[in-house]
């Protein structure tokens, strides 16, 4: 079974550019997050979505940050513009609805 | 505020003797707790869960205990072997039933097993 895809892995932009991740779930997996993860923290949940609404958002900068799930099944995930403290990498996540999450390899995002 | 603590930055241990990693939560909300264990550039791999209706959850050799009342679980690796040595995260979400779950994690605990 394949995981969780994400693209691209690594990114570099400066800051006030703008930037999208992709995000592809497991097949069949209804439920899918969006989370932060700071070097020397744990990952913090960002969004997520139950098919193709939001179910929590109260973590997402939504002034910079949007997330869209169009089809219930591939999702973006947009910074615009990036400051400087985005330097992080996004997860993504997904699961049936109950229990276990599974990740993604990440994307490093580095903004200069 | 830091819901999941995970308070040993790191920690060695000899390769065979057992590995306890420990984890301390403060939300009465939590209802379910995981273990993932994460490689350099990779993303972080489920390794065992327990619910909060378990006090004890097996797998191979990984075992996590819960204690409720004193809002504490730790993850024992026995007997520990080279290939463990990763960082370990703690996370805890509310009972989902098709609703908000998303995992609050802890900091992470280095463990490095010594050959």
């Amino acid at each position: 079974e394949a995981g969780v895809a994400q693209s691209p892995r690594y990114k570099i932009i400066e800051k006030r550019q703008s930037v999208a991740f992709w995000c592809n779930p497991i097949s069949g997996h209804a439920t899918l997050y969006w989370y932060q993860q700071i070097l020397g923290q744990g990952p913090k949940l960002l969004i997520q979505f139950q098919n193709n609404g939001v179910v929590d958002d109260s973590q997402l900068p939504k002034d910079r940050f949007s997330a869209e799930r169009l089809k219930g099944v591939d999702s973006t995930l947009k910074i615009q513009p990036a400051k400087l403290e985005d330097s992080a990498v996004y997860l993504c996540a997904s699961s049936t609805g109950v229990g276990t999450q599974y990740f993604g390899p990440g994307t490093r995002l580095t903004v200069l | 505020d830091q819901q999941v603590k995970q308070n040993s930055p790191s920690l060695s241990v000899q390769e065979g003797r057992i590995s306890i990693l420990n984890c301390d939560y403060t939300n009465s909300m939590f209802d379910y707790f995981l273990w993932y264990k994460k490689y350099p550039a990779e993303g972080p791999t489920f390794l065992i869960s327990i619910s909060s209706i378990k006090d004890k959850n097996e797998d191979g050799r990984f075992t996590v205990f819960l204690n409720k009342s004193a809002k504490h679980l730790s993850l024992h690796i026995v007997p520990s072997q080279p290939g463990d040595s990763a960082v370990y995260f703690c996370a805890a979400s509310p009972f989902s039933g098709g609703g908000a779950d998303g995992l609050t994690f802890g900091k992470g605990t280095h463990l490095i097993i010594q050959p």
